[in-house]
């Protein structure tokens, strides 16, 4: 298997500008993380699906965040409009009967935002 | 209410020493689970190990090893006879078993090992 996929690796945007981020996970792994890293707030959970259903978004930041899980293969975060504190690097990870099972993480989305 | 603690922000070593990151973890779950994933310089995220609160018994992986104490609940990991490749940003995480599953991490560890 691949691993999970994100695309783009790299994002540089404008101020106000719609971003949308992109995530394959692991084929047959039903949970599926986005997570945010930044060196002032480390590691957090923004938004946490579990057979392509949201059960935990209590980490998106505001309004502005929004995710989807149209299929088990894919899934979006969007941030619209983009502000530059959205700066970061976004991860996905997927896993396989979470939490009896690790998490594997993509390569992360470098996100900035001018 | 369910927390990570790793006190160590930085660690410095010199080649070849053991070095020993600390975990510290609160819940009040009698089931969770415990996770340790490095983050080297290249950015991902990898897993290293991943512990249930009922499976006491140290672990033990070429180089690293991990030690299980739910009397301090504690969940420390030894790099022994370090190396510069060990050098990386070290998470220890936390996540029960309930409705809520979120994975709790630390705000991380970062280890040099120097030449």
């Amino acid at each position: 298997d691949a691993g999970v996929i994100q695309s783009p690796r790299h994002e540089v945007t404008e101020m106000g500008q719609e971003v949308t981020l992109r995530c394959k996970p692991i084929s047959g792994h039903n949970s599926l993380f986005w997570y945010r890293q930044t060196m002032m707030r480390g590691l957090e959970l923004l938004i946490y699906f579990n057979n392509n259903v949201p059960i935990d978004d209590s980490g998106m930041p505001e309004d502005r965040f929004s995710a989807k899980m149209p299929n088990a293969s894919f899934s979006t975060l969007k941030i619209q409009p983009s502000e530059p504190r959205d700066s970061a690097v976004y991860f996905c990870a997927s896993s396989f009967r979470h939490p009896n099972t690790e998490a594997f993480f993509g390569q992360g989305t470098r996100l900035t935002v001018v | 209410a369910q927390k990570v603690t790793q006190a160590q922000t930085e660690i410095s070593v010199v080649e070849k020493e053991d070095v020993t990151l600390d975990c510290v973890y609160e819940t009040r779950d009698t089931t969770y689970y415990l996770f340790w994933y490095k983050q080297p310089p290249s950015g991902e995220l990898v897993f290293l190990i991943r512990r249930n609160s009922f499976d006491e018994q140290n672990e033990i992986s070429g180089r690293y090893s991990w030690n299980f104490q739910k009397s301090t609940s504690s969940f420390n990991f030894t790099i022994t006879a370090s190396q510069v490749v060990d050098s990386a940003v070290y998470f220890c995480a936390l996540s029960n078993a309930g409705n809520n599953r979120k994975l709790i991490w630390g705000l991380g560890t970062s280890l040099a090992v120097n030449p």
